[in-house]
């Protein structure tokens, strides 16, 4: 069974919109970490947010907030006000307590942007 | 130089070449990866070092060879590549603590990898 999943291959969104990236995950582990990837089409992945999974607040930076709903295992990335610049491949990602040096990665979702 | 590096950016090479791919970072960081991301697949593990010992390898077929000389640089060595080895390299960094504190990596541009 896949440990990431992210069930949206691509999404369209109008500038300025609010949009919602979808992931769950699979662990039996009770200490994990989760995070998401923004991939530019230079490559790069650039961290966006971290939620651990004993932290009871949803995590926030700036337009990002990480939407963590622990018992259905999902950790859905919301982006307020998307701007031209947001368009890429988001990656969700996990860090288990078990496997503490790995990182599993989603598939990724492309998201676009229209003016 | 800041965050993590990779040369080079691009490199194509033929079945028979030599090759390797550099990393450094400049984070003061105390582990590093080695990942393949092939078009359509989900990001793989490929290598971990912790503290310059390898502590993870993935199943990598062994044309694949990492070498970490110290915490701030990390190689991959190419030899006798095939043409599905074709892919894009990064290479990340991160500060593992002794608690699992699931510090987030700090990725490299990468390196676009075709093998003729």
């Amino acid at each position: 069974a896949q440990k990431i999943t992210q069930t949206q291959p691509g999404m369209f969104v109008q500038e300025k919109e609010a949009v919602t990236l979808d992931c769950t995950y699979d662990t039996s582990d009770q200490s994990y970490g989760l995070f998401w990837y923004k991939q530019p089409s230079s490559g790069e992945m650039i961290f966006l947010i971290y939620q651990g999974s004993y932290d009871e607040q949803n995590a926030t930076e700036g337009r990002y907030s990480l939407n963590f709903q622990k018992a259905r295992k999902s950790a859905n990335l919301v982006i307020s006000a998307s701007q031209l610049g947001d368009s890429a491949m988001y990656f969700c990602a996990m860090r288990e307590h078990s496997s503490a040096s790995k990182i599993i990665f989603g598939s990724g979702t492309r998201l676009s942007i229209r003016p | 130089e800041t965050g993590v590096t990779q040369t080079p950016r691009h490199l194509v090479m033929g079945m028979t070449n030599k090759k390797s791919l550099k990393c450094e970072q400049h984070l003061g960081h105390n582990a590093m990866y080695w990942y393949k991301q092939s078009a359509k697949k989900p990001l793989e593990l490929m290598f971990v070092y912790s503290l310059e010992e390898r502590v993870e390898n993935n199943s990598v077929p062994s044309r694949f060879s990492p070498e970490c000389p110290n915490s701030s640089h990390l190689f991959l060595h190419l030899h006798t590549l095939q043409p599905e080895d074709s892919a894009l390299y990064l290479c990340a960094s991160s500060q593992e603590g002794l608690y699992n504190s699931y510090n987030e990596q700090f990725f490299g541009p990468g390196t676009r990898l075709t093998v003729l």
